[in-house]
């Protein structure tokens, strides 16, 4: 199993629609968890950093977090035609490096 | 607000040439990163630095890279001897004390 898995799309959605991205983990010592944008040729941009379960929201974005179930959200709400690009999931343990999924792209057609 | 800053953004190098990419991290950060991204591929980690010497490194940064902090502002990575295989995006991250990680605009390397 890997360490971790992210849907890999590519996903369509309309203008307006809601998004949902997701994240599942295989090590229970991951304990913060983030959510990256990237653009075409860009570098990763942090959207969202959440350590605890639970939810965490920035504007049209939530995070959610279930470390039970080691399973991690991204919601987007109204989503737009700039918010077409890849996102990614990260995450990191105490004394460990970062662990990224290997990305969903997403298109939002107008 | 502040942010890594990578230079050049795009560089192409002849087989078998050296090449040094450069990095300004966030100026209060204390651990620096490289990553690489194949086009269309994830972002695959290479070497992590902190404290003036390397922590932690896959198994891609073999001995044809180095990294070096040679002033108080600047993270190199040096590729000596580039191979065909070694065109990608190259990304420098940093961060500070806490885990939120930031990452520069990129190099595109193309090597021919």
């Amino acid at each position: 199993q890997k360490e971790v898995e992210q849907d890999p799309g590519p996903l369509s959605v309309p203008e307006g629609a809601i998004v949902s991205l997701n994240c599942t983990y295989s090590n229970s010592a991951f304990q913060y968890f983030m959510w990256y944008r990237q653009y075409s040729r860009k570098g990763p941009e942090l959207l969202m950093y959440t350590y605890s379960s639970g939810n965490k929201e920035d504007g049209r974005f939530t995070a959610q977090v279930d470390k039970s179930s080691k399973y991690i959200s991204l919601f987007i709400r109204d989503s737009q035609p700039s918010d077409s690009a890849t996102y990614l999931c990260a995450m990191i343990g105490y004394g460990q490096n970062f662990v990224f999924g290997p990305g969903t792209r997403l298109s939002v057609l107008p | 607000e502040p942010e890594v800053t990578q230079t050049p953004s795009h560089q192409v190098t002849q087989m078998g040439q050296e090449v040094i990419l450069r990095c300004v991290p966030i100026s209060n950060h204390l651990y620096f990163y490289w990553y690489r991204q194949i086009l269309g591929q994830k972002v695959e980690f290479l070497v992590s630095f902190y404290n003036n010497e390397i922590s932690e490194k896959s198994e891609i940064f073999d001995d044809q890279f180095s990294v070096e902090r040679p002033d108080g502002s600047n993270f190199t990575l040096k590729i000596r001897s580039t191979k065909l295989e070694d065109s990608a995006m190259y990304f420098c991250a940093s961060r500070g004390e806490g885990e939120k990680l930031f990452f520069g605009s990129g190099t595109q390397l193309s090597v021919l």
